[in-house]
């Protein structure tokens, strides 16, 4: 079975601190794909990445930065130095090569920069 | 390019009533999946369609239909409405090449509400 865990379910930071969101996944396909994505309150889902699970290579980019762990079954996400426009809430999602397109989403974290 | 398009934006319905929410994804992706979002249960796989054909479905009850056109343009339907299906409807498309299976983006989402 497939099983996405964000233990966080909400998050209150300052502007300009670090936030990492924890993302935990479980499943029996040896090819499958990691995703997050932001939900501002506008309600609609916004992609920032994909990672494939033979890809452990970590991603950078601007402020934001991906830390995928094969070994803890991880997909973590960092925001460096937040921003108001970063209040949102984040899923991270999970597919497998036999599931296809159908997406088992975390149950989101929702983060609040404070200024 | 246009994104994920859906309509209507906002509904009331009242219980027993059946509803029809329309998506019209990317121009040239031809796999377009359903999603309920709800407080509780969070983001929930409805179904997919790939190429007129539903290739995916999720455990809803069999009130919750859908179906795909020539043009991949989808619609999903919902007969006898409960109470619980009050939610926003979150439709994503995605463009598959080769057989590897990509980020989906989604529309802004119907949301449905059932009195």
């Amino acid at each position: 079975a497939q099983k996405v865990t964000q233990a966080q379910t909400e998050i209150s930071v300052v502007e300009k601190e670090d936030v990492t969101l924890d993302c935990v996944y479980e499943t029996r396909d040896t090819t499958y794909y990691l995703f997050w994505y932001k939900q501002p309150p506008s309600g609609e889902l916004v992609f920032l990445i994909r990672r494939n699970s033979f890809d452990e290579q970590n991603e950078i980019s601007g402020r934001y930065s991906w830390n995928f762990q094969k070994s803890t079954s991880s997909f973590n996400f960092t925001i460096t130095a937040s921003q108001v426009v970063d209040s949102a809430v984040y899923f991270c999602a999970l597919s497998g090569a036999n599931t296809g397109n159908q997406f088992y989403f975390g149950t989101g974290t929702s983060l609040t920069v404070i200024p | 390019k246009a994104g994920v398009t859906q309509t209507p934006r906002y509904l009331i319905k009242t219980r027993g009533q059946q509803v029809t929410l329309s998506c019209s994804p990317i121009s040239g992706h031809r796999s377009v999946s359903w999603y309920q979002q709800t407080p509780g249960q969070g983001l929930q796989f409805l179904f997919e369609y790939f190429s007129e054909t539903q290739r995916n479905k999720g455990n809803f009850p069999g009130r919750f239909s859908g179906r795909q056109f020539s043009n991949s343009r989808s619609e999903m339907n919902v007969s006898t409405l409960e109470l619980g299906d009050s939610a926003l409807y979150l439709c994503a498309s995605s463009l598959e090449t080769s057989g590897t299976f990509n980020e989906q983006f989604f529309g802004p989402g119907t949301r449905l509400t059932v009195l």
